[in-house]
């Protein structure tokens, strides 16, 4: 089975800052994909990035990047230029590649202060 | 831009009481899944659906659940004797399949029992 670890419950940072992310999983499979969700308090689950495991090149969307390291089977979010709306819990999560379920995270709750 | 939409947004049902939630997914998606979300808690996977058949399920998804594809657009979930446990978000998602492997969320069914 799979497993998404999030070691960092809570996190802070400054509007206009940087901030990662991270996150960990287990699996033993070779084909796969990552995905981030942002969750704002309506709790509308909400795709921020995404990422095949069998490309070494790591996804951008604008201002969000991620750092894949598959050796390590670590995949960190990367927030540049942050912004009061991104405040939101993160979710980490994994998919095999049979498309058959997500596997989700505890969550990181950060919050961007003005 | 398509999205996927879920009536109703809150229920509030008693103990025993059976309720049927209800997505409309995005047209042209092949992939169907229910998640859930305990106040506080990660999301959690319920179901996968695939060529009208459950394609995964997880061990949350006793006897007490199943899923319907009745019509060519909505995916219903229908819990049959409710229990207080089950007060949960509910979330639909759905996914292209072949051509992509996101999974696109609906807003969500708040689902209070009592």
């Amino acid at each position: 089975a799979q497993t998404v670890t999030q070691s960092q419950p809570e996190m802070s940072v400054q509007e206009a800052e940087t901030v990662t992310l991270s996150c960990t999983y287990d699996t033993s499979e070779s084909n796969y994909y990552l995905f981030w969700y942002k969750q704002p308090p309506s709790r509308q689950m909400i795709l921020v990035i995404r990422q095949e495991a069998y490309k070494q090149q790591n996804a951008t969307e604008n201002r969000f990047s991620v750092n894949f390291q598959k050796a390590a089977k670590s995949f960190s979010l990367k927030i540049s230029d942050s912004q009061l709306g991104d405040t939101a819990m993160y979710f980490c999560a994994f998919m095999k590649h049979d498309l058959t379920r997500l596997t989700f995270g505890e969550g990181t709750q950060l919050t961007v202060n003005p | 831009e398509p999205e996927v939409t879920q009536t109703p947004s809150h229920q509030v049902t008693q103990m025993g009481q059976e309720v049927i939630l209800r997505c409309v997914p995005i047209s042209n998606h092949l992939y169907f899944y229910w998640y859930r979300q305990i106040l506080g808690q990660k999301v959690e996977f319920l179901v996968s659906f695939y060529n009208n058949e459950i394609s995964e399920k997880s061990e949350i998804f006793d006897d007490q659940f199943s899923v319907e594809r009745p019509d060519g657009s909505n995916f219903t979930l229908k819990i049959r004797s409710t229990k207080l446990e089950d007060s949960a978000m509910y979330f639909c998602a759905s996914g292209p399949g072949t051509a992509s492997y996101e999974q696109y969320f609906g807003p969500g069914t708040r689902l209070t029992v009592t």
